[in-house]
């Protein structure tokens, strides 16, 4: 069965702050890892897509790295904001019709 | 952006009542999917349709309907409502960019089963 595992499962940081999540999977074929965030009561909004081959991606303060070879990803949010807390949330697309499955999220709590 | 609205965004209902979500886009995307979230789950797959005639299951689409009315519409129904179907309900898009499908999520339903 495809799984995505997310670690921590929330964290608190203060503002200015760097952090990293992980994200380990179990999923074949592999097509994308994607992360997404996702503010309370909204719905995901996407920050980055890597292919097999890529092995990091950056969006802003954002950057996802991914080991095609181990299966693990992470996600490094540098100089956090306010506005970074949120749910993280990884996902990873499988075959060649894309279908995704998601990780249950790290919930991230940026204190000023 | 893709715009997915959904409606209601708030329902509540009782146990044994049918009830359908409604989701609509604008942007002309063939897949449409909808997705149920509960805390601490994260979100998982329902039912999802690449076209207005291919309409697959999803991991969790016992209890579950849907009808593809039309490219831009994709209705989900709940035949006879349970209380753990108590959630929030996504529908989402995507559309073809490159080597991946970007999807877009519309604003979500809160569904409360009581």
């Amino acid at each position: 069965k495809n799984q995505v595992e997310q670690s921590p499962q929330s964290l608190i940081i203060l503002e200015g702050k760097n952090c990293t999540l992980q994200c380990n999977y179990t999923v074949s074929p592999f097509s994308n890892l994607r992360w997404y965030k996702q503010d309370t009561g909204r719905g995901p909004v996407s920050l980055t897509i890597m292919t097999f081959s890529e092995n990091t991606k950056s969006n802003g303060r954002y950057t996802a790295t991914l080991d095609a070879d181990t299966k693990q990803s992470s996600l490094h949010i540098t100089a956090s904001q306010l506005s970074d807390s949120a749910s993280y949330i990884c996902v990873v697309e499988s075959g060649g019709s894309y279908i995704p499955t998601f990780g249950r999220g790290t919930s991230l709590i940026v204190h000023p | 952006d893709a715009d997915v609205t959904q409606t209601p965004r708030n329902r509540i209902t009782k146990t044994g009542k049918r009830i359908m979500l409604e989701c609509s886009q604008t942007k002309g995307h063939d897949r449409m999917y909808w997705y149920r979230q509960d805390p601490g789950l994260g979100l998982r797959l329902i039912y999802y349709s690449f076209d207005v005639k291919d309409i697959n299951k999803g991991e969790i689409s016992d209890g579950y309907s849907v009808s593809r009315q039309a490219q831009a519409k994709f209705s989900l129904s709940l035949e006879s409502a349970i209380p753990n179907q108590t959630a929030l309900y996504f529908c989402a898009t995507s559309e073809r960019q490159g080597a991946h499908y970007e999807q877009y999520f519309g604003p979500g339903t809160r569904l409360t089963v009581t």
